[in-house]
């Protein structure tokens, strides 16, 4: 059974530093993988898409890799900000019929 | 931009009462989800649906079934709500292509059965 596992499960870091988040998984089948932000109470905010034949996507301050001979996957996050907290979910997307696996998440606060 | 949009954002009911969540996306999706979120379980999934009329077992269907009828439309029924079932209730969409596609979530509907 696939496992999608978070690390670390919990992070606090100063405003404006540069961090990664990491994201692996047991199955290095062919898979697309999607990050997502939670914040409290609230549904989930699709962050970026990498399909299996990419290796990383960007956008604004992020950049998520994919490495799938590895099972990992990184999110980069650039000069953090306070609105940056939030819990950061990785999921593994199947291809066909599009089902997800999630990660339990890294839950990330920016200190001013 | 896509939208996915979950009837209630809160919701209390009573035990052994049956419940229906709504959800509704606007960009013709294929591809639909419901999923269940705990703490320290995270998110499970309960149905999905790869089409109109279709419907697929997900991890933890017991105690669920699932409508849908229209392809923008899904909706999770909890035959008779138990306390068990008290959750966040997520439901996304997404396209059917080969190589996948991304996908997007509803606000979420906390439920609370007492």
């Amino acid at each position: 059974k696939q496992e999608v596992t978070q690390i670390p499960a919990a992070l606090s870091v100063p405003e404006g530093e540069n961090l990664v988040l990491n994201c692996s998984f047991t199955d290095s089948a062919i898979y697309n993988l999607q990050w997502f932000r939670q914040d409290p109470g609230k549904g989930l905010t699709s962050l970026l898409l990498i399909q299996s034949s990419q290796r990383e996507q960007t956008s604004g301050r992020l950049n998520a890799s994919l490495d799938k001979s590895s099972g990992r996957s990184t999110l980069y996050i650039a000069a953090s900000q306070p609105g940056d907290s939030a819990t950061y979910l990785c999921a593994l997307v199947y291809n066909q019929g599009g089902k997800l696996i999630f990660g339990q998440g890294t839950e990330l606060s920016v200190k001013p | 931009d896509v939208k996915v949009t979950q009837s209630s954002r809160y919701l209390v009911k009573r035990t052994g009462e049956k419940v229906f969540l709504e959800c509704v996306q606007d960009m013709d999706h294929e591809n639909m989800f419901w999923y269940r979120q705990d703490p320290g379980l995270g998110l499970r999934l309960i149905y999905f649906s790869y089409d109109v009329k279709m419907k697929e077992k997900g991890d933890i269907p017991e105690g669920y079934s699932v409508s849908r009828e229209k392809k923008e439309r899904f909706s999770l029924i909890l035959e008779s709500a138990s306390t068990n079932q008290t959750s966040m209730y997520l439901c996304a969409s997404s396209f059917s292509r080969r190589g996948g596609t991304e996908a997007f979530f509803g606000q979420g509907t906390r439920l609370t059965v007492v």
